[in-house]
């Protein structure tokens, strides 16, 4: 069975860091690209990240580019989401989602708040 | 703001049916037949349904429908059940890496 399942996320303060996870089991990892995608409280969806599989290309929104970064590690089939500067707006439950966007994790909550 | 626009909410009769629309741009839903659906119930993850317009996945009912003219994708549901009381997402490649959402459609089954 293809899954996806997101850690990392918790309560951090405005300007703080946090690094999301996302492990990987029932396909073969490193063949496929992968996605973040956020949803705010109550929102509707919002594209975040991207990372091709062999992590040479990679997209941002606008909305975190410079702050937040994609990578991956084929060996340990997990994807990750380091991220910065962390502002009000980024509280969101964040999702990782396979390469065409048919397998989405649980989703992992991240609360930005003093 | 979303970059493709979809109406808040939507709602059709049990075994009626019930069309959500989706609107981009030229450079998005109008540029690509990359246009997808996606079902979301209270609390859970969204649900891939509908792909390239409107191909299902293994497991989605035939009642699920997508077409798509110039900028504006559709997605229809016919036989309208309880279990389709929902939020409804449409997206679309942007070009680049790219991909946009709508901002989502609550379906209300009457």
């Amino acid at each position: 069975e293809f899954q996806l399942v997101e850690s990392g996320g918790g309560l951090v303060q405005p300007g703080g860091s946090l690094r999301l996870s996302c492990s990987a089991s029932g396909f073969t990892f490193s063949r496929y690209g992968l996605h973040w995608v956020r949803q705010a409280p109550g929102k509707g969806l919002e594209y975040v990240s991207a990372i091709s599989n062999d992590g040479g290309i990679t997209y941002y929104a606008d909305s975190v580019k410079g702050r937040f970064t994609i990578s991956r590690d084929n060996s340990k089939d997990t994807l990750y989401l380091q991220m910065s500067s962390l502002r009000d707006d980024d509280t969101a439950i964040y999702y990782c989602v396979g390469d065409a966007f048919d397998i989405w994790g649980q989703g992992t909550m991240v609360t930005v708040s003093s | 703001q979303s970059a493709l626009t979809q109406p808040p909410s939507a709602s059709g009769s049990h075994g009626q049916s019930v069309t959500v629309s989706c609107t981009g741009t030229s450079s998005d839903v109008g540029a690509y037949d990359f246009v997808s659906w996606y079902q979301q119930h209270p609390g859970t993850a969204p649900k891939l349904i509908l792909y390239e317009v409107n191909k299902r996945p293994s497991g989605v009912p035939a009642r699920f429908s997508g077409s798509k003219s110039d900028n504006t994708a559709s997605l229809t549901v016919s036989g309208l059940q309880a279990a389709d009381e929902a939020d409804y997402y449409c997206s679309s490649y942007a070009g680049n890496n790219k991909y946009v959402f709508g901002g989502g459609t609550k379906v209300t089954v009457l």
